[in-house]
């Protein structure tokens, strides 16, 4: 079975633009799951959703958005584009029942000049 | 909210030492994991421990509920090894994954 595969693997942006990321999950996998990832705030929480619905929101400023389909593929996007926005970004996929174990796909590293 | 700390913040080995990681959190949990993310980011589930021991190759984990601890036994390290060890709880309440910090360690040849 394929793992979760997240989509394009690297990005460079300048400020002020947008950006959209996309996850595919595994096969099966109704939950997905979206984190950001830099040196200084490490592993961060966005969002999750599950049957095109976003269950919780991280904190974050309203710039970041997300949404999944009815094939549970999921997308985030981020407008207007900061420095501070550089970052790694990881989607992860689990099984309705089973959100406590967590698959993550390979991430999308996002590099904003 | 959930508080996950980890120690040491860094470890440097030598191939073929042992070494274990500690990982405290604040609340009772019933859902903690262990990843390894290797240099090229991708987070890897290590072991899936609420309670117990569990033990796969030259890695196992041990997690003591009650006390609020758990611990990841890397015995033999190889350099293979090398990466940031994360532990991490799953907030059931908000469908959401807390992470550690994490332990960069680093094997030597």
């Amino acid at each position: 079975k394929a793992g979760v595969t997240q989509t394009p693997r690297y990005l460079i942006k300048t400020r002020g633009q947008q950006v959209t990321l996309s996850c595919s999950p595994i096969s099966g996998h109704r939950s997905v799951s979206w984190y950001q990832q830099t040196p200084g705030q490490g592993l961060q929480f966005l969002f999750e959703y599950f049957s095109e619905t976003q269950r919780n929101k991280g904190n974050f400023p309203g710039r970041f958005s997300g949404r999944q389909f009815s094939n549970s593929r999921s997308e985030m996007n981020v407008s207007t584009l900061e420095l501070g926005d550089s970052a790694l970004y990881l989607c992860a996929s689990s099984l309705q029942g089973h959100e406590e174990t967590q698959y993550f796909g390979p991430g999308t590293r996002l590099l904003v000049l | 909210g959930i508080q996950v700390e980890q120690s040491p913040p860094d470890l440097i080995l030598q191939e073929g030492a042992n070494s274990t990681l500690r990982c405290n959190f604040s609340d009772s949990v019933n859902n903690l994991q262990w990843f390894h993310q290797n240099p090229w980011g991708q987070l890897i589930n290590l072991f899936y421990i609420p309670s117990g021991t569990k033990q796969n190759g030259r890695l196992s984990a041990t997690t003591v509920a009650t006390e609020r601890y758990s611990l990841l036994y890397i015995s033999s390290s190889q350099t293979t090894d090398s990466g940031v060890y994360f532990c991490a709880v799953f907030y059931t309440g908000g469908f959401k994954t807390i992470f550690g910090a994490g332990t960069r360690l680093f094997v030597k040849a």
